[in-house]
């Protein structure tokens, strides 16, 4: 079946720093990727839609500069939490839905901790 | 506008029980729906979809009906096992054949099986 992965799976960083998170589909093309923001026993709450080679589409209330999202491929997105602070501490998911289907794929989640 | 509701958790059950979790969702048009399942620590898999009014979606002795009539989506299976025990979510595509369409997701439904 269609595999997402992310990396890294946990991180923790100090508060003012900025930390990459990348998100591969590893067997199928996407040219729409979703970043998600997950606390704890709560659902998944959609942050941005990235686009293959465009601009990325923020929901509201998602800071554009400080979560950095590049589509740079078919097969990469990646998420950059800039000058992180302790409530930016989360469970990070991506999904990717393949050019030709209905479904998402997800991958297994980052556990961003600010210290 | 485009909702998808699921019945509060948790739900406990004894192993070879029956379980239903109801979901019934909002949209306009025809979406496509989903139900993801998340283990502890984990990114969501996706467990089943149905694209049209009628269809049955099944896997791993889970099965839900798209039931338009009703506007819902339950999930059902004849006999759990501790294996399933996991958080549950409800989703649906408002618009499942534009590629930019991010889901919908319900607030989850956790599941704890005992033996």
């Amino acid at each position: 079946g269609a595999v997402v992965s992310q990396h890294p799976s946990r991180v923790i960083c100090k508060s003012g720093t900025s930390v990459k998170i990348e998100c591969r589909s590893l067997d199928f093309q996407a040219t729409t990727m979703f970043w998600y923001r997950q606390f704890p026993k709560q659902s998944l709450m959609l942050m941005a839609t990235s686009n293959e080679g465009s601009k990325a589409t923020y929901e509201q209330g998602v800071e554009k500069d400080k979560f950095l999202i590049n589509h740079a491929s078919l097969t990469l997105s990646t998420l950059t939490v800039t000058s992180a602070h302790p409530e930016d501490s989360s469970f990070y998911i991506c999904s990717a839905r393949p050019i030709a289907g209905v479904e998402q794929y997800f991958g297994p989640g980052t556990r961003l901790t600010v210290t | 506008g485009n909702s998808v509701t699921q019945m509060e958790g948790p739900v406990t059950l004894s192993e070879e029980a029956f379980l239903t979790i109801n979901c019934t969702y909002t949209a306009t048009g025809y979406p496509s729906l989903f139900w993801y399942v998340q283990y502890p620590g984990e990114g969501l898999q996706l467990l089943l979809k149905a694209t049209k009014a009628d269809d049955k979606g099944s896997n791993k002795g889970f099965e839900a009906t798209y039931r338009k009539e009703t506007t819902s989506f339950h999930l059902e299976k004849g006999s759990v096992q501790v294996s399933d025990s996991a958080v549950y979510f409800c989703a649906l595509n408002p618009k499942a054949n534009q590629a930019g369409t991010a889901l919908i997701f319900g607030k989850g439904t956790t599941l704890s099986v005992s033996s």
